[in-house]
């Protein structure tokens, strides 16, 4: 049983530029929730996906978007890429959007911003 | 908003030392997750835990919710332990949104 994975590993873009990142969740899972890390921080929540919708946000501007298909995969857009959006983006999944389900992490990707 | 505070942020210790991590939060809620992070960034769930212990081999978490307080000791810690541990909890009342803290980077030395 393949756990969440997302691609690609990492990533390098220059400023303007737009980028779009994946994730597959764990078998029988149905909700994705986004992340960004940044170096010597802890995650901060970016959006959460169920039912192919987006259910909740963090405080990120609508350069973030994403999207989740029928399969409960998901895709997470940055638009007009800044410096500050270099970081560790992490997907995880859970059965269930509740905050008290148990969330799987993927290894993450790496965005590097020139 | 609930706030996270973690401590320490960074820990060194000797093989077989016992290890405690702190982590303290704002708002009252009904369940905190532990985590640990590798270096290359992977996350694996530890625990989510809503009263009393839990434990998980040489891992043990508690929790106190009138407190708004929960550790994670580490028993015979052993160098793979090495790598960053993270509290999360939901953002306020019965938010479907996480909150981490920074993390403890902890450092186990041969």
């Amino acid at each position: 049983d393949a756990g969440v994975t997302q691609s690609p590993t990492h990533l390098i873009k220059t400023r303007g530029q737009q980028v779009t990142l994946r994730c597959s969740p764990k078998s029988g899972h149905d909700t994705v929730s986004w992340y960004q890390q940044a170096l010597g921080q802890g995650p901060q929540f970016i959006f959460q996906y169920y039912e192919e919708e987006e259910r909740q946000r963090g405080n990120f501007p609508d350069r973030f978007s994403g999207h989740q298909f029928p399969n409960y995969s998901s895709e997470l857009n940055v638009n007009a890429l800044l410096l500050g959006d270099s970081a560790l983006y992490l997907c995880a999944s859970s059965f269930g959007t509740g905050a008290y389900n148990e969330q799987f992490f993927g290894p993450g990707t790496r965005l590097t911003v020139l | 908003k609930n706030e996270v505070e973690q401590s320490p942020q960074n820990l060194t210790a000797q093989e077989g030392e016992f290890i405690t991590i702190n982590c303290s939060y704002s708002v009252g809620i009904s369940a905190l997750h532990w985590l640990q992070q590798h270096p290359g960034g992977g996350i694996v769930s530890l625990f989510m835990l809503s009263s009393g212990k839990k434990k998980h081999g040489r891992l043990i978490a508690t929790i106190n919710i009138q407190e708004k307080h929960s550790s994670l000791h580490i028993t015979a810690s052993h160098p793979r332990d090495s790598a960053v541990y993270i509290c999360a909890v939901p953002t306020q009342g019965g938010s479907e949104k996480l909150v981490f803290g920074k993390g403890t980077k902890l450092t186990v030395n041969p």
